[in-house]
C-alpha cells in the first residue's frame, strides 16, 4: 500500500515533443506528490509538486496532472529539449508518527534526441 | 543548492569493515534523512531524524545505525559492511511540515 508505480522505465522523445511520464499509487493517505528531476552524478532536485485539492499544476513547460479518484497522477514536459535529457522519480508522503516520509517510484529514464 | 554537503562522495571498502558517511548541512533544518539509491529500486528510505537525538526506521534499515548530536548534522554507519550495502546513499533535509525535501549529491560506497 505504501507502493508508488512509475511507468515507464524509460523513454526517448524527439526535440520539441511531449514527454510523459504516469504514476500511481494506492495508499489515499498520501497528500503531497513531487517529482524530482536528477542529472547523472547529482542528487535530486524538486521540480514540481502538487497536492490533491487541485487537478492540475503548470510550471512553465512542467505540468503535473493529478486524478484523485484514479488514484494517478503525471508529469508531461512540453516542448522537450535535450537537456531536460535525465532520470524522473515520481514520489508521494504521508505522515506518520508526528514525520513525513516519501515513498518513490523506481524512476524514468527520459532521452531527449536533437 | 540547499546546503548540504556529504562526505565523502566515494568510498571503496572491504566486507566487514566499519563504514561511516556524514551529513552536514547549514540550513537548520529539523528533519534530515538517509536513502540508498539502486539500479530497479528507485530511492529507500534506511532512516530519518525529526531532531536532535530523535531518529526512526525507514523502509531499509537492517544493518544501518544513525546518530544526530547536533542539528547540522545525521552520521549513517554501516557496522559490519556487506557487499549488498554497495549503493549510493543520499542524504536529504525538510524545513518542516509540508515543506519539500532537499538532497545532497549523493555518496557512491563500494563494498568489496
Amino acid at each position: 500500500q505504501q507502493q508508488v508505480k512509475q511507468s515507464p522505465q524509460s523513454l526517448i522523445v524527439q526535440k520539441g515533443g511531449i514527454s510523459i511520464i504516469n504514476c500511481a499509487y494506492e495508499n489515499t493517505a498520501f497528500d503531497y506528490f513531487p517529482w524530482y528531476q536528477q542529472f547523472p552524478g547529482k542528487g535530486p532536485a524538486l521540480l514540481i509538486a502538487i497536492r490533491p485539492d487541485v487537478s492540475e499544476k503548470k510550471e512553465g513547460r512542467f505540468t503535473i496532472s493529478f486524478n484523485k479518484s484514479a488514484k494517478q497522477f503525471s508529469l508531461h514536459i512540453m516542448d522537450s529539449q535535450p537537456g531536460d535529457s535525465a532520470t524522473y522519480f515520481c514520489a508521494a508522503s504521508f505522515s506518520q508518527g508526528g514525520s513525513e516520509k516519501l515513498v518513490f517510484g523506481k524512476g524514468t529514464k527520459l532521452t531527449v534526441n536533437p | 543548492d540547499a546546503g548540504i554537503t556529504q562526505s565523502p562522495r566515494h568510498k571503496v571498502t572491504e566486507t566487514g569493515t566499519p563504514v561511516t558517511l556524514r551529513c552536514h548541512q547549514t540550513e537548520n533544518h529539523r528533519y534530515m534523512y538517509w536513502y540508498r539509491q539502486d539500479p530497479g529500486h528507485g530511492l529507500r528510505l534506511i532512516h530519518y531524524s525529526y531532531g536532535v537525538k530523535d531518529t526512526d526506521k525507514g523502509e531499509v534499515s537492517d544493518g544501518y545505525s544513525v546518530s544526530r548530536s547536533k542539528t547540522e548534522d545525521f552520521l549513517l554507519t554501516l557496522e559490519s559492511a556487506t557487499s549488498s550495502q554497495t549503493s549510493v546513499y543520499f542524504c536529504a533535509i525538510r524545513q518542516g511540515i509540508g515543506q519539500p525535501q532537499h538532497f545532497g549529491d549523493g555518496t557512491r560506497l563500494s563494498i568489496l
